[in-house]
């Protein structure tokens, strides 16, 4: 079965810091993994996918993330934070041998960026 | 273009009452997908459809909750006899074909609260 983990609930960061959001995957086979971004009372937006390319991959706003299997990993981040960087971060995982691409979603990550 | 759209944005129902929720995909693509997210239960999948057919409704929570889609296109999802653990934001993605490195796209959501 698919999973992926979030390790951290709430992250808080200075602005101009860099950010770094952590997450690990669960999977028998070479996944599709995804950040989604949702800002508060905004719907969910796609910030990058893995999907068996590059193993570094670059999204919207600055964002990265890297696929490493041997650690099962795949952390975003962002060099420098952003006042508007604060929301919900979503890792997400879709099983490659499934017909549906139906997504499953970590806990969420709420990034909190200081003055 | 257009994105997926919901409606209404907000439902207030009480506690035994029926309610429909309306999602229109981006046109063209052929799968569309139900999630729900709630405060204890997070983000989760309802439902899959590929054009008209629902070959995965492996995440509908009860037999009061049943969906359809009409036209390939707009599809209502209904909950019978609403409770109160039934309370969340029902959220409506599409994406071109419904396989696992297709980015899925969001609508705004319909928040629910039954009293």
């Amino acid at each position: 079965a698919q999973s992926v983990t979030q390790l951290d609930s709430h992250v808080s960061v200075s602005e101009g810091t860099p950010v770094l959001l952590r997450c690990n995957y669960s999977s028998s086979y070479s996944p599709s993994l995804f950040w989604y971004v949702q800002h508060p009372n905004k719907g969910l937006q796609l910030l990058l996918k893995y999907t068996s390319a590059a193993t570094l991959v670059k999204g919207i706003n600055g964002f990265e993330a890297e696929f490493k299997k041997s650690e099962t990993s795949f952390h975003l981040t962002k060099p420098s934070a952003h006042m508007s960087d604060a929301a919900e971060y979503f890792c997400v995982v879709s099983d490659p041998t499934s017909n549906t691409g139906k997504l499953i979603f970590g806990q969420g990550t709420t990034l909190q960026v200081k003055p | 273009g257009a994105g997926v759209s919901q409606s209404p944005s907000n439902k207030v129902t009480e506690k035994g009452k029926d309610v429909e929720l309306r999602c229109d995909p981006i046109s063209g693509h052929t799968a569309l997908y139900w999630y729900r997210q709630s405060l204890g239960q997070g983000l989760e999948f309802l439902i899959y459809f590929q054009g008209n057919s629902a070959p995965d409704k492996s995440g509908l929570p009860s037999d009061r909750f049943s969906a359809e889609r009409t036209g390939g296109s707009v599809s209502t999802l209904t909950i019978q006899r609403t409770q109160q653990e039934d309370s969340a934001v029902y959220l409506c993605a599409s994406s071109l074909f419904g396989i696992s490195t297709d980015t899925q796209y969001f609508g705004p959501g319909t928040r629910l609260t039954v009293l």
